[in-house]
């Protein structure tokens, strides 16, 4: 079993639904990052949280430290999300971060 | 503010030869990790350097080695390549402290045949 466990592993959606990604681990951890990574490789990082929730444009992430789970929100979702989604955590047992497996994301106009 | 840069962007190498892969920091952070992802699945970390020292490495045979240098930037050394090391690989810098995030490059695309 993953540390890190993400679902679904690939969504198709409509453009304009409401997206949700989400996130468990198993481990303690002393933050948790959402990035996201185009087919070129190249990562970005959307947010990083260690309790509560986080808004930026159409994006929220939320996290519950006590039930391990972590949720990506996408309103309004629009075909140049399309990408794949990951959540990465901090481990507090050490000086590095854990990935999970992603969410590949496609966004149909 | 520059961001992560990788070098080379792709590379092709045969079975048994040596690479090395170069990255330079964020302007700031003095931390920087490296990750391999195969196709497909997730990064896997392979290390993690502090002010020129490795303070953290993850479940990566010895020839997988680095270096940072003063300045911050790092490399990555592969020895005795195998055919499973074709992989992106990243990089990735971070301040000082745990509330700073991170901020990747856009790897490098090593092939082995």
């Amino acid at each position: 079993k993953n540390e890190v466990e993400q679902s679904p592993q690939n969504l198709t959606a409509q453009e304009g639904e409401f997206i949700t990604i989400n996130c468990s681990y198993s481990v303690g951890i002393s933050a948790l990052h959402w990035l996201q990574q185009h087919p070129g490789g190249g990562i970005v990082s959307l947010f990083m949280l260690s309790s509560g929730k986080k808004k930026h444009g159409r994006l929220i992430a939320t996290i519950n430290i006590q039930e391990k789970h972590s949720s990506l929100h996408i309103t309004a979702s629009h075909p140049r999300d399309s990408a794949v989604y990951i959540c990465a955590v901090d481990e507090t047992s050490g000086s590095r971060l854990t990935f999970g497996e992603g969410t590949q994301l496609t966004v149909n106009p | 503010e520059t961001g992560v840069t990788q070098s080379p962007t792709h590379l092709i190498k045969t079975r048994g030869q040596q690479v090395t892969l170069r990255c330079s920091s964020q302007s700031g952070h003095n931390t920087v990790s490296w990750y391999q992802q195969a196709l497909g699945q997730g990064p896997q970390f392979i290390f993690q350097y502090y002010r020129e020292e490795e303070n953290g490495r993850g479940n990566f045979p010895p020839r997988f080695s680095g270096l940072q240098f003063p300045n911050y930037s790092s490399e990555l050394n592969v020895n005795a390549l195998e055919l499973d090391d074709s992989a992106l690989y990243l990089c990735a810098s971070r301040g000082q402290g745990i509330s700073y995030g991170y901020t990747f490059g856009s790897g490098t695309r090593l092939t082995v045949v």
